[in-house]
């Protein structure tokens, strides 16, 4: 099956930092890529959804200053975390689309990545 | 607004027990459920969809519009079965609402 990539696997930053973190859809063409957050013990929560070649549009109550993101080609999307503080700390996951003509595809999920701000 | 509910976070049965993973969901419009599942230290994959009318790994779910729920069973289960299980909803615009996810527990 398809597989999507996520960089880094996890990572440790200072209050008031940027982080950011890659989204890779690694044998297949995603137009479409979703950022979602996991609280511990809770459910996946839909943050954004990018869109190769436009501005991502995000669900109500995130802040887009705050989580800015990019989906430069079709296999990369990526999330910068700005001025992190210590609530920003959770687990993001990203998510690809493959695209099939003019059918929709299956979801692809990657690994997430574990972001702990001190 | 779309909304799905799993109301277990956990469930323990022991190995070849019928097993029902419970789901309801809202949504105005015509609902594309979904469920997907994350063994330890594994990403999320999915299971199975509602359109497919599939049977995977010996689980089965049907779409009861009437009361609104997508319940997941299988009639016996395995020690392997044993994950995290996530109901999810396909809404506007392709995107996606899970819900809070249930812990399938079982013991040999």
């Amino acid at each position: 099956g398809a597989v999507v990539s996520q960089h880094p696997s996890w990572v440790i930053c200072k209050s008031g930092t940027s982080v950011k973190i890659e989204c890779r859809s690694l044998d297949f063409q995603a137009t479409t890529m979703f950022w979602y957050r996991q609280f511990p013990k809770q459910s996946l929560m839909l943050m954004a959804t990018s869109n190769e070649g436009s501005k991502a549009t995000y669900e109500q109550g995130v802040e887009k200053d705050k989580f800015l993101i990019n989906h430069a080609s079709l296999t990369l999307s990526t999330l910068t975390v700005t001025s992190a503080h210590p609530e920003d700390s959770s687990f993001y996951i990203c998510s690809a689309r493959e695209q099939l003509g003019t059918s929709t595809g299956e979801q692809f999920f990657g690994p997430g990545t574990r972001l702990t701000v001190l | 607004a779309q909304r799905v509910t799993q109301p277990e976070k956990l469930l323990s049965v022991f190995k070849g027990a019928p097993v029902e993973l419970k789901c309801n969901y809202s949504y105005s419009g015509s609902p594309e459920l979904f469920w997907y599942v994350q063994y330890s230290r594994q990403r999320l994959q999915l299971l199975l969809r509602h359109i497919s009318r599939e049977s995977i790994k010996g689980f089965t779910a049907d779409l009861n519009k009437g009361e609104t729920s997508f319940h997941l069973k299988k009639p016996f289960a395995q020690e392997e079965d044993s994950a995290m299980y996530y109901c999810a909803l396909r809404g506007n615009f392709n995107k996606f609402y899970f819900g809070s996810g249930t812990k399938l527990n079982v013991k040999p």
